[in-house]
């Protein structure tokens, strides 16, 4: 069965106390590694995409790895604006697309 | 580009009654999957449909049921609501060819129906 744990499960900083969160995952063939960011009442955001070992995306602020057995997601100086839960799914491999495993999700807050 | 669109965005039933929510994906995805996010279980996967055809299923029960239309809209039932399918209900669309791009499972959410349980 596949399964995704995220940590910390919440996460206070201070604006430009850098820092990363994890998800570290199991699956039968990994098609892909979802990063989402949530905010209050709204439905997950797409941010990023990684399908291989050693792979690395950067998106502003955000930065995002891959490695066999676990993705992190850094945030670089990060602004009150930075605050969401964020997510991470895995999708398995198989013909088609397949639902996607989430974990429960990193809950940040950045403090001005 | 239009994004993810769902109807209703909040809903109240009462147990025993079943209710239907609409889902419409960006234009020219063919994928559409259903999840249900609560506090406790966080975000599930219900079901998937591609070119109207149901292609992969999570473990709910038989109460949850979808359908898609030939524009690739889609819908999805429950039938004799309890208490405990009070949840957030999310969409996804995707291009989810069976083959081409990884970039084809890309999934992209509307912003979901809220339905309680009354």
């Amino acid at each position: 069965e596949d399964q995704v744990t995220q940590s910390p499960e919440a996460l206070r900083l201070q604006e430009g106390e850098s820092s990363s969160l994890n998800c570290s995952y199991t699956v039968s063939g990994l098609r892909g590694l979802f990063w989402y960011r949530q905010d209050p009442g709204k439905g997950p955001e797409f941010l990023f995409t990684l399908y291989s070992a050693g792979e690395e995306k950067e998106k502003e602020r955000l930065k995002a790895t891959l490695t066999k057995k676990e993705s992190f997601l850094h945030i670089t100086a990060p602004k009150p604006e930075d605050s969401a839960t964020y997510l991470c799914a895995v999708q398995a491999g198989g013909g088609g697309a397949d639902g996607l495993t989430f974990g429960k999700g990193t809950h940040l807050i950045i403090q001005p | 580009k239009a994004g993810v669109t769902q109807t209703p965005r909040y809903l109240i039933k009462t147990r025993g009654q079943q209710v239907t929510l609409s889902c419409s994906p960006i234009s020219g995805h063919r994928s559409v999957s259903w999840y249900q996010q609560t506090p406790g279980q966080g975000l599930q996967f219900l079901f998937e449909y591609f070119s109207e055809t149901q292609r992969n299923k999570g473990n709910f029960p038989g109460r949850f049921s979808g359908r898609q239309f030939s524009n690739s809209r889609s819908e999805m039932n429950v039938s004799t609501l309890e208490l405990g399918d009070s949840a957030l209900y999310l969409c996804a669309s995707s291009l989810a060819g069976t083959s081409g791009p990884n970039s084809y499972n890309e999934q992209f959410f509307g912003p979901g129906t809220r339905l309680t349980v009354l």
